[in-house]
């Protein structure tokens, strides 16, 4: 059972470059998240669905966009890509209700120069 | 928005050593979640606590709800090197619409010395 697979594990990019972060979960979850991760910050929510077919943004969405293909899969794209996107991106998986933890991928490792 | 201050933001033990860090709030949280991020990985969830005054132990870690709802403990007894990590408390946004959304503290990292 692979849980939460986030692809790809490492990307470097140049500013300006346009990427998209592959998500896939096969516990059957009906929302899914995509966070940033930045030194002393914790975990920033960047957009969510909460089921198929539903996205809404986060906490720092601006410079992302996000496509829900379907209940296994969250794609996050950064159409022209940053410096200060440069971060470790986590995909995490939630079945249902509130209060109930979250399942986490292992992160993409972007650099953005 | 709700945020969660945790404290210590890092620590280092020698090995045996035990850990405490804690959680706080300005608001009410229904939930306590406490997360292990191990390096190169993404976070696992150690315990989760729905109570106020629920006390939990998994294995050597033990957490505590505590009663005004606003604060929570996490303690690590006899560290050892393989709990070197960044730990994390985390709770679920107000509102009845908030989807499963999650409030990050911002970390404690603990690294044990053998």
């Amino acid at each position: 059972n692979a849980g939460v697979t986030q692809t790809p594990k490492f990307q470097v990019l140049k500013t300006g470059q346009s990427m998209t972060l592959q998500c896939a979960q096969d516990m059957n979850h009906n929302s899914m998240y995509w966070y940033r991760q930045d030194p002393g910050m914790g975990l920033r929510l960047i957009y969510y669905s909460a089921s198929e077919g539903t996205t809404d943004k986060g906490e720092v969405p601006n410079g992302y966009n996000v496509s829900r293909l379907n209940k296994r899969e969250f794609s996050l794209r950064l159409e022209s890509a940053a410096p200060s996107q440069t971060s470790v991106y986590f995909c995490a998986s939630l079945r249902t209700g509130m209060g109930q933890p979250q399942h986490f991928g292992d992160g993409t490792r972007l650099s953005i120069l | 928005g709700q945020q969660l201050n945790q404290s210590p933001q890092s620590m280092f033990i020698q090995e045996g050593e035990d850990v405490s860090m804690n959680c706080t709030s300005s608001s009410i949280f229904n939930t306590w979640l406490w997360y292990k991020q191990d390096p190169g990985e993404g976070p696992v969830l150690l315990i989760a606590l729905y109570k106020a005054g629920e006390l939990t132990s998994n294995g050597r870690l033990t957490a505590q709800f505590g009663i005004t709802r606003k604060d929570s403990f996490l303690n690590i007894s006899a560290s050892i090197p393989s709990d070197v990590g960044i730990y994390f408390c985390a709770g679920p946004n107000a509102g009845g619409t908030s989807y499963g959304k999650l409030t990050f503290g911002q970390g404690t990292i603990l690294t044990v010395h053998p």
